[in-house]
């Protein structure tokens, strides 16, 4: 089956530790995003990546990093500078606009972050 | 810049009823949009996905419009059931720019 896969499900962080989210998928996607989700608001772009070896960051990228060494995985660190980090990650990929292929947008299930 | 709106925030209505969500966002420039649904703690699911150059899509009970012109979406579900029940989203992709999120409708349908 195609698709993203996100683990683990939920994460447990203490005081001023490094946590790192996985996200993994298997639809061949040159695009891959993560976001934030809190209770009541939106969800936030952290960082994206349009491509292998290259990313940007979102609109919260603060307290964030990600490395894009393959096509098919983005992970994402959770510094101990981000001084919020509970919260509802979501990971998605698409094929980029411009390549004549459909950009929807494709959802992993979520890893829920709690400090502890 | 791209801003993405939803009406209502909530709702609840009984099994059967038919019903309509609404989608409004300020940039007619568009690649397409993309209605997803939300379950408590979990990602999103696709449900339809209309290009700028088509005016609806339709899968099973469901069907989304798409006007352009005036900024609107709309998702009919037609007869509905407590399966429905979730938070649903819009999302438009703007040329050359990553997707812009609407706030989400939370939908109850009661047994």
């Amino acid at each position: 089956d195609g698709g993203i896969t996100q683990s683990p499900k939920y994460l447990f962080r203490k005081e001023g530790q490094n946590v790192t989210l996985s996200c993994e998928q298997n639809l061949n996607h040159d695009a891959m995003y993560w976001y934030r989700q809190d209770p009541g608001q939106g969800l936030r772009l952290i960082y994206y990546s349009q491509i292998v070896n290259d990313f940007q960051k979102g609109d919260i990228a603060e307290g964030y990093s990600v490395s894009r060494e393959k096509k098919e995985s983005f992970p994402l660190t959770v510094t101990s500078a981000q001084k919020n980090p509970t919260a509802f990650y979501l990971c998605a990929s698409s094929s980029r606009q411009g390549d004549g292929l459909s950009t929807e947008a494709f959802f992993g299930q979520g890893t829920r972050l709690t400090v502890v | 810049k791209q801003e993405v709106t939803q009406i209502p925030a909530a709702l609840s209505v009984p099994e059967g009823e038919n019903l309509v969500l609404n989608c409004s966002f300020t940039d007619s420039a568009i690649y397409n949009l993309q209605w997803f649904r939300q379950d408590p703690g979990k990602g999103l699911t696709s449900l339809l996905l209309i290009q700028s150059s088509q005016r609806e899509q339709t899968s099973g009970r469901l069907n989304a419009s798409l006007d352009k012109s005036s900024g609107r979406s709309t998702l009919y579900i037609a007869a509905s059931q407590p399966g429905d029940s979730a938070t649903y989203l819009c999302a438009v992709r703007p040329y050359g720019q990553n997707f812009v999120f609407g706030p989400g409708t939370r939908l109850s349908v009661l047994p």
